[in-house]
């Protein structure tokens, strides 16, 4: 079993639409997840970060946690086509360090 | 501006041949910098974690003499992959982390030839 699993993909929405975007960890034990966005042939940028089990709003984004289910998610309100790209959930576990493990990414596009 | 410069974006080198690849933190002590490859389509892998003036830890599969590390100062990590092949074509990025940052560099695509 993968230790961060995303449906591949892709999700496709019309523009204006609310994309949801799934993930699921399997060490219980982590703290911190973090949702990155990535286009095609550039690095990842964060969007979001979430510790606490329940949702966090930034602009058009919510992240929400479910640690009991061990699920997050992230929803996508208004989506736009600058959206089209791979979202990449991101798991920091009870190891010190700063480290993160990727899930592989759901790719979404956003249609006009 | 970027916090994490990673240069250089895009090289091209012949099979056999070495290449560096540096990643620089602008505005912070990059106490920890993650190395991690990116094949099309698919997610990040871990390569390697070095603390500044320590040696680098490998994830599993990785081959420490081909992709040699170094983090010798807090504002400076390399990653150099020696005896480049084809099959090392990737995207390369790192992420440097301090005491509250974490960010990443703009990734290099390395194609061997």
């Amino acid at each position: 079993q993968k230790e961060v699993e995303q449906n591949s993909g892709p999700l496709s929405v019309p523009e204006g639409a609310i994309a949801s975007l799934n993930c699921t960890y399997s060490d219980r034990g982590s703290q911190s997840f973090f949702w990155y966005r990535q286009y095609s042939g550039k690095s990842p940028e964060l969007i979001m970060f979430i510790y606490s089990n329940g949702d966090k709003e930034d602009g058009r984004f919510t992240a929400q946690l479910n640690k009991a289910s061990q699920y997050v998610s992230l929803l996508i309100r208004d989506s736009q086509p600058s959206d089209s790209a791979t979202y990449l959930c991101a798991v920091m576990g009870r190891v010190a360090g700063n480290m993160l493990t990727f899930g592989g990414g759901t790719r979404l596009m956003v249609k006009p | 501006g970027a916090v994490v410069s990673q240069h250089p974006s895009r090289v091209i080198c012949k099979s056999g041949t070495s290449v560096k690849i540096e990643c620089r933190s602008l505005d912070f002590q990059a106490t920890t910098m993650f190395w991690y490859r990116q094949f099309p389509k698919q997610s990040l892998m871990l390569m390697a974690t070095s603390n500044e003036g320590s040696k680098a830890t490998y994830e599993q599969g990785v081959e420490k003499d081909k992709f040699l590390i170094n983090h010798a100062s807090l504002t400076l990590s390399t990653l150099t992959v020696t005896s480049a092949h084809p099959e090392d074509s990737s995207f390369y990025i790192c992420r440097a982390t301090g005491n509250t940052e974490a960010f990443f560099g703009q990734g290099t695509r390395l194609t061997v030839v």
